[in-house]
């Protein structure tokens, strides 16, 4: 069975620092890989995905970036951290074949920037 | 620009009421729609509809896609208080690998 990690769990980091959170899928090849921000329990708002190694979308402008360097690792970093950086961050994975949609969340990173 | 609806924003019940939460979407190319339960952590999948599977059951919930009107409804009968999450909707795009989230629905049951 397919099991996707995050970590870590909780950040707590000043303005202008820098950022790596990580994600890392178990069970499957080739899957999508995406990035999401939740704030205050709210919707997700897609900031990044990933269709294979290197192939990076983005779908919000801000001083956050993403990289694939394998197969099931997508990473997401920043290098300064800005108080709106604060919220829940969601790694998912979806298969990109066939016809399943069904997209599976990570554990999620809490992150607040003070 | 495309977008997916919720309502209510939230909702309060008790014990044993039946609950109906709705998910509209306004999107240039539909695939499926998913329903999603987010308790303290991360979002578990419930359901995916689409235009082959407009219906969906498990347990006390429920699903329906309305293709003409573009819209779902996600039904909870016989409300427990474990119920209590916020229920999210999510539209995949045909055409891309992009999945567009609406604000969910925050519901409460009361003991």
């Amino acid at each position: 069975s397919q099991t996707i990690h995050q970590w870590p769990a909780t950040l707590v980091q000043p303005v202008g620092s820098p950022l790596s959170l990580e994600c890392t899928v178990e069970g499957t090849s080739n899957p999508n890989l995406y990035w999401y921000r939740q704030a205050a329990g709210r919707g997700l708002q897609l900031l990044f995905y990933s269709v294979g190694i290197g192939q990076i979308s983005s779908e919000v402008p801000q001083n956050l970036s993403a990289s694939r360097p394998q197969d099931r690792q997508f990473i997401l970093s920043s290098k300064k951290l800005l108080l709106s950086d604060s919220g829940f961050y969601l790694c998912a994975w979806t298969l990109q074949v066939g016809t399943g949609n069904e997209q599976y969340f990570g554990p999620g990173t809490r992150l607040t920037v003070t | 620009e495309d977008k997916v609806v919720q309502s209510p924003l939230s909702l309060v019940v008790h014990e044993g009421d039946t609950v109906t939460l709705n998910c509209s979407y306004e999107v240039t190319n539909f695939r499926s729609l998913l329903w999603y339960k987010q308790e303290k952590k991360a979002p578990t999948f419930l359901f995916m509809l689409t235009s082959s599977g407009i219906e969906k059951k498990s347990g006390r919930l429920s699903s329906i896609l309305d293709k003409k009107e573009l819209s779902s409804i996600l039904n909870i009968t016989a409300t427990q208080t474990g119920d209590s999450a916020i229920y999210l909707c999510a539209v995949r795009l045909s055409g891309t690998y992009k999945y567009i989230f609406g604000t969910g629905t925050r519901l409460k049951v009361l003991a």
